[in-house]
């Protein structure tokens, strides 16, 4: 089946620790996305990608990196410079990042900080 | 300042009546409209899009609307059922840029009552 897999569904990070977040596509889409999402808040873009090796920032980029050197892969990196990452993050891919078309998102990954 | 609200944090509604949720947006210029599904602890689902040229689409029993007068979206569920309970979220693109500009409201939670 495709579609987009996160992982870990939920994970536990003391202060001070970076973690990354997984995120696979089998879509063969160009374009994939990095949200957080807060509880009583809309879906923030922490990072997007349209293409292999290129990436972009989005509103609330700081304290956070991302790599893209596979098409199927995009994953995110949660660093100690992020002073509130306790959220649920969720990627989610686009046939191509300028036309109008749905976002797929996978199932989530929710991050608490200890 | 620009702002996209989804002016309902809830909406408690009986089984086979209409559901309407509103998406009201300041200061942008829409290219299209996104409506999303997203159930407890899952990523959003896509449901429909509509351009700024449209004034209606319809899917099965989902209907939305677009008004750029009154800078408005509403989402229709018809004979609205209890499997329909979930949070709906609206998302707009405005012109130009790629979808990593796509702006999400914070979300209705709908519940169908049997």
């Amino acid at each position: 089946d495709g579609g987009i897999t996160q992982s870990p569904k939920y994970l536990f990070r003391k202060e001070g620790q970076n973690v990354t977040l997984s995120c696979e596509q089998n879509l063969n889409h160009d374009a994939m996305y990095w949200y957080r999402q807060d509880p009583g808040q809309g879906l923030r873009l922490i990072y997007y990608s349209q293409i292999v090796n290129d990436f972009q920032k989005g509103d609330i980029a700081e304290g956070y990196s991302v790599s893209r050197e596979k098409k199927e892969s995009f994953p995110l990196t949660v660093t100690s410079a992020q002073k509130n990452p306790t959220a649920f993050y969720l990627c989610a891919s686009s046939i191509d990042g300028r036309a109008a078309g749905e976002l797929f998102f996978g199932e989530g990954s929710r991050l608490t900080v200890l | 300042s620009q702002k996209i609200e989804q002016n309902s944090e809830a909406l408690n509604i009986q089984e086979g009546k209409t559901a309407t949720l509103t998406c009201n947006y300041t200061n942008y210029s829409p290219a299209y409209l996104q409506w999303y599904r997203q159930d407890p602890g899952r990523g959003p689902v896509f449901l429909l899009l509509i351009r700024e040229n449209e004034k209606e689409k319809r899917k099965e029993r989902l209907k939305v609307t677009f008004d750029t007068t009154l800078k408005q979206s509403l989402f229709h569920i018809t004979a609205s059922q209890p499997a329909d309970s979930a949070t709906y979220l609206c998302a707009l693109k405005n012109y130009g840029g790629s979808q990593g500009n796509l702006i999400f409201g914070k979300g209705t939670k709908l519940s169908v009552k049997p």
